[in-house]
């Protein structure tokens, strides 16, 4: 598996500002990818963060909402802006191994509450 | 009608029990089959993953597919209490470095010593 870093792992914010979450890998990946777990709900695909050209949104999800950088094998944020209560959940990255298969391994995940 | 349908629980059982996890499906394009177990606080962590129909085994786990059904299982045998846990199903239709996860609702499961 690849050890998956996310920060912040916690935060507490208010409506209307953004904030920018890091994931980091300890070796290069061929897909990373960002989900959401509302409370009490199953994980939800946003985006696959491909890395030198622009993410690829699920439907729900636009770019201007939730930004997505990925400049190298082993990096990515994603940013939830202009934010409401709504988007109080955990936001995770996931990633699949360079010369793996299918298998997807998440990281810690960042619990967001907006107030 | 969801894509991925999993009981939501609580499942509560005794230690050493065998616990039985399902989901059904309905895109009968899925190949990839997967069980992540996630404890409060944490991310999911892959526990099984299997392509096709068939059975797999690893120590106290077994995952099956019946592909025919459109529903897969994960067996825990002697279960433990740190067992407990939500176990996620998911799975996927592509190939080639991963794809995107269709997750079921998640099964909390507790074990009770």
């Amino acid at each position: 598996s690849a050890v998956i870093s996310q920060k912040p792992s916690r935060d507490i914010c208010q409506r209307g500002t953004s904030l920018t979450i890091q994931c980091q890998v300890d070796s290069q990946v061929t897909m990373m990818f960002w989900y959401r777990q509302q409370p009490g709900q199953s994980l939800t695909l946003i985006a696959t963060a491909n890395q030198g050209s622009e993410a690829t949104y699920e439907s729900g999800f636009v770019i201007d909402k939730f930004p997505i950088s990925r400049p190298n094998l082993t990096f990515s944020t994603l940013t939830v802006s202009n934010m409401s209560p709504e988007d109080s959940s955990i936001y995770l990255c996931s990633v699949t191994k360079r010369g793996g298969t299918y298998e997807q391994y998440f990281g810690p995940g960042t619990r967001l509450t907006v107030t | 009608q969801k894509e991925v349908e999993q009981d939501p629980g609580p499942l509560s059982v005794p230690e050493g029990a065998i616990v039985s996890l399902n989901c059904t499906y309905s895109n009968s394009a899925f190949q990839y089959f997967m069980w992540y177990r996630q404890y409060s606080r944490k991310g999911p962590e892959l526990l099984m993953y299997t392509y096709s129909s068939g059975n797999k085994e690893d120590g106290r786990f077994t995952a099956q597919v019946d592909k025919s059904s459109k529903y897969i299982s994960l067996f825990i045998r002697d279960s433990q209490p740190s067992d407990s846990a939500t176990y996620l199903c998911a799975m996927s239709a592509i190939y080639n470095q991963g794809g995107k996860l269709i997750f079921g609702q998640g099964t909390e499961l507790s074990v009770k010593p």
